[in-house]
């Protein structure tokens, strides 16, 4: 089964900072990657997805995630923080046979100003 | 759209109650997911569904725990009896198999569950 590990529970950046959230996961054949966030007492909301095609994959909110084979790395960027990103952000990963999520552990990201 | 509608958004009942959460999928999505979010768990799936069969329940805990999917609109997941280490927020999430989306999850809202 496919698993996500994502580095760093917490992570702290000043308004303006890149934001770089680490995911891997383990599969030797490259699965479907994905990005969600989390606001307080809201639900996921997907930031952006890889299935096939180009690795750099672009998504909402400036927010932007290079695909590695290599280092089976997925790894979430943005290269100047707002505050409006401090949530908790989350990397998932889905099998080609299977439709469900595993997701990572999460990680909070804080802004400060 | 409205989105992925789930009801009640949250619900305290004392353990030994029977507890059921709901969830309005998003329409036309054949697929529906059940996930729970703890701090010690994370966010795991229970159960999902496709075309209102059970696929994968494997992710239930236990059995006290049951979902259905009487239609393509509507399911519940229950709880009976519950008890405190039920207590997590739980998410329902549907996805199409086809069109633009074709892969994407969308999330309710989640119940916050409190057994006491």
């Amino acid at each position: 089964a496919q698993s996500v590990t994502q580095l760093g529970s917490h992570v702290s950046v000043s308004e303006g900072a890149l934001v770089l959230l680490r995911c891997n996961y383990s599969s030797s054949v490259p699965p479907y990657l994905f990005w969600y966030v989390q606001y307080p007492n809201q639900g996921l909301q997907l930031l952006l997805k890889y299935t096939t095609g180009a690795t750099l994959v672009k998504g909402i909110n400036g927010f932007e995630a290079e695909f590695k084979k290599s280092e089976t790395s997925f790894h979430l960027t943005k290269p100047s923080a707002h505050m409006s990103d401090a949530a908790e952000y989350f990397c998932a990963v889905r099998d080609t046979g299977r439709r469900a999520l595993t997701f990572g552990s999460g990680t909070r990201l804080q802004v400060q100003p | 759209d409205a989105g992925v509608i789930q009801s009640p958004r949250h619900e305290v009942t004392e353990m030994g109650q029977e507890v059921t959460l709901r969830c309005k999928p998003i329409s036309g999505h054949d697929y529906l997911f059940w996930y729970r979010q703890t701090m010690m768990r994370g966010l795991e799936l229970l159960i999902y569904f496709n075309n209102n069969v059970p696929i994968d329940d494997s992710g239930m805990p236990e059995d006290r725990f049951s979902a259905k999917m009487p239609n393509a609109s509507f399911s519940t997941l229950k709880i009976q009896p519950s008890e405190p280490r039920d207590s997590a927020v739980y998410f329902c999430a549907s996805s199409s198999s086809s069109g633009g989306t074709y892969n994407e999850q969308f999330f309710g809202p989640g119940t916050r569950l409190t057994v006491l």
